[in-house]
Parts: C-alpha cells; structure tokens; sequence
C-alpha cells in the first residue's frame, strides 16, 4: 500500500487559514486521497476526498499537485474546535471494501 | 449526516471474562463495516472488515478466536473480546460504508475497554 508522510504537528492562529501537507510519492494513479480529522477520544470524522482535482466542500479544500505525489488540505479559517489529529489516507478504490490504511496524521494546534 | 453509534462508550472488566462492544448505523444501511484498535498516541490499526451475511476477514496479526466479529444485520454488527487481558485494553472503533455510491466511512464513537 503507498504511504503517506505529514509533519507530526503544526500551529496555526484562530481565524487564519491552515494549510496541511501530505507526500504521498508511491501513489498509483487509481489510488483516492482522503483525509479525515480525530478530535481527542473520539471517532474519526471524514473531511474531504480527491482523485485528480481540487475539491472543496463546506469543512475545507483539497488542493493536489498535478504529479498527485502530495496534496494539501486547506482549512479556510481555523476555529478552535479544529484542533485535531489530521490524517491523509490513500485508498486503493472506492468499491465498497476499500480499506484506509493510517498513518501518524497531523496534530493541528489553534493558538487563540 | 449519517451517524454511527457504539455501545457502551467505556467498559472495565476483569482478565479472563468476554466483552462485546455494539456498532450500529442509525439512519442508514451498511454493507460494510470496518473494526480499528487504537492504543494511547497511536493512530488507528484496522483489525478486521465485515460484511452483512459473511465472515469477516481479518487482518495479518489479528486473531479471530480472540476478537469475534458478527455482522447479522445491515445496521448491526458486534465485536466480542474474549478472554480479554489487559493488553487488550485500547479504543475500539468501528466505521461504517454505506451501500450506494457513498464514498465515505462513518466512524462511531469509540469504546475504551480497560481490562483489569
């Protein structure tokens, strides 16, 4: 499976946007980008998904680089409730067993 | 949105007795559902992934004497620790993927068992 790399933490201000990068250099050309945030002691929350093009939806934007080997989700205007373990995940596919295999993620600090 | 939850949230019990932590969708059906262990600091490591009416198929490293896994409904499946130790002791989590062209996983809440 590819694996992903991202800065173990990062801080941001409150009401400033953030920008989280993720390498992915073994990524395949069927392989999706995912990525979801865990806030402490909770399940997992979906954020956003990609192939090819940026996406954006109501909780931030994904922006991938046109080789698709790194990715950066873009949260807008961070809050203090976005402080959380971000994690980008490839997935093999999106039939209905596709698996999210996990890394380390990102911890994102909100300084207020 | 659709929404997952686990039951219970939080759960002692002693070496050597069985637990079975609930996963159920709420508002939706889920053709598959996934089952992750989390340890203190550590990101998520999937265990197994089920799907209504079939076995489910384990990890490498996962036992599947140890962690019993039933899913007998579209909005139900069970994960049963038995003969729990206290290595055992993490966050359980299980996702769901709803049937249809939904491309997300739902994550309950989670289970943190302490065995003692």
């Amino acid at each position: 499976d590819a694996k992903t790399t991202q800065p173990n933490s990062m801080e941001s201000n409150e009401e400033e946007p953030v920008h989280l990068p993720c390498n992915h250099s073994t990524i395949s050309g069927t392989d999706y980008i995912h990525w979801y945030r865990q806030l402490p002691s909770q399940g997992p929350e979906y954020v956003i998904h990609g192939l090819t093009s940026n996406v954006n939806n109501r909780m931030a934007s994904l922006a991938i680089a046109e080789d698709r080997k790194s990715s950066t989700l873009i949260l807008h205007r961070a809050t203090l409730r976005d402080a959380a373990v971000y994690y980008c995940i490839l997935s093999l596919s999106l039939d209905s067993n596709y698996q999210l295999i996990w890394g380390a993620g990102t911890k994102l600090i909100i300084k207020p | 949105g659709a929404v997952v939850s686990q039951h219970p949230s939080w759960v002692i019990c002693k070496s050597g007795t069985s637990v079975k932590i609930e996963c159920r969708s709420l508002d939706f059906q889920a053709t598959t559902m996934f089952w992750y262990r989390q340890f203190p600091k550590q990101s998520l490591m999937l265990m197994a992934t089920s799907n209504e009416g079939s076995k489910a198929t384990y990890e490498q490293g996962v036992e599947k004497d140890k962690f019993l896994i039933n899913h007998a409904s579209l909005t139900l499946s069970t994960l049963t620790v038995t003969s729990a130790h206290p290595e055992d002791s993490s966050f359980y989590i299980c996702s769901a993927r709803a049937s249809g062209i939904s491309y997300e996983q739902y994550f309950g809440p989670g289970t943190r068992l302490t065995v003692t």
